[in-house]
């Protein structure tokens, strides 16, 4: 079986300042894991993802995740936060024989202070 | 391009009704999923469709859900009988190929209030 677990259901962050979202996953065989955002009454968008290949992977709107075998953990992060990066995170893991179907953590909320 | 879409936006019913949901994949893409986000749940997968395949069913909750997929394209996810509990949003995605590292595409979901 496969789990997600995302430390911290609201993170708060003034503009500017490093942005750091937690995600630690359960797999038995090797996973694929994503990050996906939702802003407010709109469907959830990709930021990024590992599939085996490189470890620090970066995604759109200058975010950026490493996997870290030995921690299981992918944490999601962005050196300069700004006020649109205001929504809800979500990191999702899936592997090769589940069809894709992704297994989702209970999201962070991200709040960005001016 | 055009996204996914899913319809009705909205859908308030009472209890002990049935309702369709309907979700438009993007053209061409053969992978489809229903995932349900709620309060007390978070984001959970329902069902997925690929290609001519069966359809993977082991997220459904209840046998009050199903759902079928027409041509390849357009799906209807019904939920008989519907409960207080069944008040969701329900998203539907979609991806193009089979392996589990694609992207998947989310419409805007489906909020369904169960009264």
């Amino acid at each position: 079986a496969q789990s997600v677990t995302q430390l911290g259901s609201h993170v708060s962050v003034s503009e500017g300042a490093l942005v750091l979202l937690r995600c630690n996953y359960s797999s038995s065989v090797p996973p694929y894991l994503f990050w996906y955002v939702q802003y407010p009454n709109q469907g959830l968008q990709l930021l990024l993802k590992y599939t085996s290949a490189a470890t620090l992977v970066k995604g759109i709107n200058g975010f950026e995740a490493e996997f870290k075998k030995s921690e299981t953990s992918f944490h999601l992060t962005k050196p300069s936060a700004h006020m649109s990066d205001a929504a809800e995170y979500f990191c999702a893991v899936t592997s090769y024989n589940q069809g894709g179907k992704l297994i989702f953590g209970q999201g962070t909320e991200l709040s960005v202070k001016p | 391009g055009a996204g996914v879409s899913q319809s009705p936006s909205n859908k308030v019913t009472e209890k002990g009704k049935d309702v369709e949901l309907r979700c438009d994949p993007i053209s061409g893409h053969t992978a489809l999923y229903w995932y349900r986000q709620s309060l007390g749940q978070g984001l959970e997968f329902l069902i997925y469709f690929q290609g001519n395949s069966a359809p993977d069913k082991s997220g459904l909750p209840s046998d009050r859900f199903s759902a079928e997929r027409t041509g390849g394209s357009v799906s209807t996810l019904t939920i008989q009988r519907t409960q207080q509990e069944d008040s969701a949003v329900y998203l539907c995605a979609s991806g193009s190929g089979s392996s589990s590292y694609n992207e998947q595409f989310f419409g805007p979901g489906t909020r369904l209030t169960v009264l």
